[in-house]
């Protein structure tokens, strides 16, 4: 079945460090979405990318979808303690909607 | 307005016992899915409806796994039998629109199981 990877699942920056991570899929996407969970939340969606190449900012955040479709990437410009959860990324896997997830890549920020 | 909500919070049930988790959907919300999520790993897709109709029942792991949703709102997941490897937090997620295509889900806070 499809498969959505993010690799590594942890990365430590030093706040006001730029951070990129990146997800990929084993199959070609229709759409990707982006979701954060905080520790001891629950998944919120920030964003969902649709046409190959597409690039979305939300503040210091920046998706982008892959040419191919089959990879996207997440960059947070000057990380801040806010930043701190896992984000993961998720694909459509075949009809009626539902996503497979990837493992997530979980932030934590040096004050 | 009120999000997704899903209730009891947390369960702790002995080994043979059986559970029922609750999951109340965002008013009007016609698509419902059903995630697993263990410790470190993203959610795992268990079970979807679009209104009462259970679409997609692919991701449940055994059939000791029962979901419903009777009048196309509020849903139970049921686990019969529990056992140990069933300990985990059962996330509920809904979506407003249906289709071939996916769209934004919400997430519940979720129901952590622990069987012991």
């Amino acid at each position: 079945g499809q498969q959505v990877m993010q690799i590594p699942q942890y990365q430590h920056v030093q706040e006001g460090e730029d951070f990129t991570t990146y997800c990929n899929s084993s199959t070609t996407l229709s759409n990707i979405q982006w979701y954060k969970q905080r520790p001891g939340g629950h998944p919120v969606f920030l964003i969902q990318l649709v046409k190959s190449g597409e690039v979305k900012k939300q503040k210091r955040l920046t998706f982008q979808f892959g040419e191919a479709k089959k990879n996207s990437s997440l960059h947070i410009t000057a990380t801040q303690t806010t930043d701190v959860g896992t984000y993961f990324c998720a694909g459509p896997d075949g009809a009626n909607s539902k996503l497979t997830f990837g493992k997530g890549i979980t932030l934590s920020v040096r004050p | 307005g009120a999000g997704v909500s899903q209730s009891p919070r947390y369960k702790v049930a002995k080994r043979g016992q059986d559970v029922a988790l609750r999951c109340d959907p965002i008013s009007g919300h016609v698509s419902l899915f059903w995630y697993q999520q263990a410790l470190g790993q993203g959610p795992e897709f268990l079970t979807y409806f679009q209104n009462e109709a259970q679409l997609d029942k692919s991701g449940l792991p055994s059939d000791r796994f029962f979901a419903e949703r009777p009048e196309g709102s509020v849903s139970t997941l049921k686990i019969q039998r529990t056992q140990q490897e069933d300990s985990a937090v059962y996330l509920c997620a809904s979506s407003l629109i249906a289709g071939p295509r996916s769209y934004e889900q919400y997430f519940g806070p979720g129901t952590r199981l622990t069987v012991t």
